[in-house]
């Protein structure tokens, strides 16, 4: 079984609404990390997100387009706000486990397309 | 802020074939880890290197960070074309102080042909 289980795997949607990640790890964990990986390009950290805590947001992101719950220490919701299609891009959700000998454990990625 | 550069950035090889993906960090590096990606898909972890000098091989796949931390090396041993994929290294440059702040080299596309 999948240790990170994130949905949706993929959307279309249109320009101007919101969408909503969701990362369900399988065991507690401290951190979770939100990462944007645009067409062609590699990982972009967006923010980490603490249970109990405002998540801290990396140079470039900001809360009122990414907002992130952290309700408890196996779930975190990444929403991607008021879409363009620059927001076009996969988005990844990770955790430290220790399943990976506790590398960072990736969830299998949300496909978005903004039309 | 520290940089990862891969090389080469894509790769075609023959089916049995053997082949090396290279990281290389402006910066010294605490935690190397290297993932394989499928096109539009999640990241697989593959190995995490901590110490120079350090080497790590699964199935048919070696990683190793030289002494100086600042390099590591990916090795597929008589490639398949399951083996086909983005490769691509991260790394943690903050001493393991600020967990999950990886920093990602632009991947190299390994195609594998039968």
């Amino acid at each position: 079984s999948a240790v990170i289980s994130q949905k949706p795997s993929r959307d279309i949607c249109q320009r101007g609404t919101s969408l909503t990640i969701q990362c369900q790890v399988d065991s507690q964990v401290t951190m979770m990390f939100w990462y944007r990986q645009q067409p062609g390009q590699s990982l972009t950290l967006i923010a980490t997100a603490n249970q109990g805590s405002e998540a801290t947001y990396e140079s470039g992101f900001v809360i009122d387009k990414f907002p992130i719950s952290r309700p408890n220490l196996t779930f975190s919701t990444l929403t991607v706000s008021n879409m363009s299609p620059e927001d076009s891009s996969i988005y990844l959700c990770s955790a430290r486990t220790g399943k990976s000998g506790y590398g960072y454990t990736f969830g299998s990625g949300t496909r978005l397309t903004v039309v | 802020s520290q940089e990862l550069e891969q090389s080469p950035q894509s790769l075609i090889v023959q089916e049995g074939k053997n082949l090396t993906i290279n990281c290389t960090s402006s910066k010294t590096l605490y935690g190397l880890y290297w993932y394989k990606q499928k096109y539009g898909e999640g990241l697989i972890f593959l190995m995490m290197l901590q110490k120079g000098g350090e080497e790590k091989s699964h199935e048919k796949i070696t990683a190793k960070l030289d002494e100086k931390k600042q390099q590591s090396s990916l090795h597929i041993t008589a490639s398949q074309p399951s083996h086909a994929g983005i490769y691509l290294c991260g790394a943690d440059n903050t001493g393991g102080t600020s967990y999950g702040k990886l920093t990602f080299g632009q991947g190299t596309i390994l195609t594998v042909h039968p």
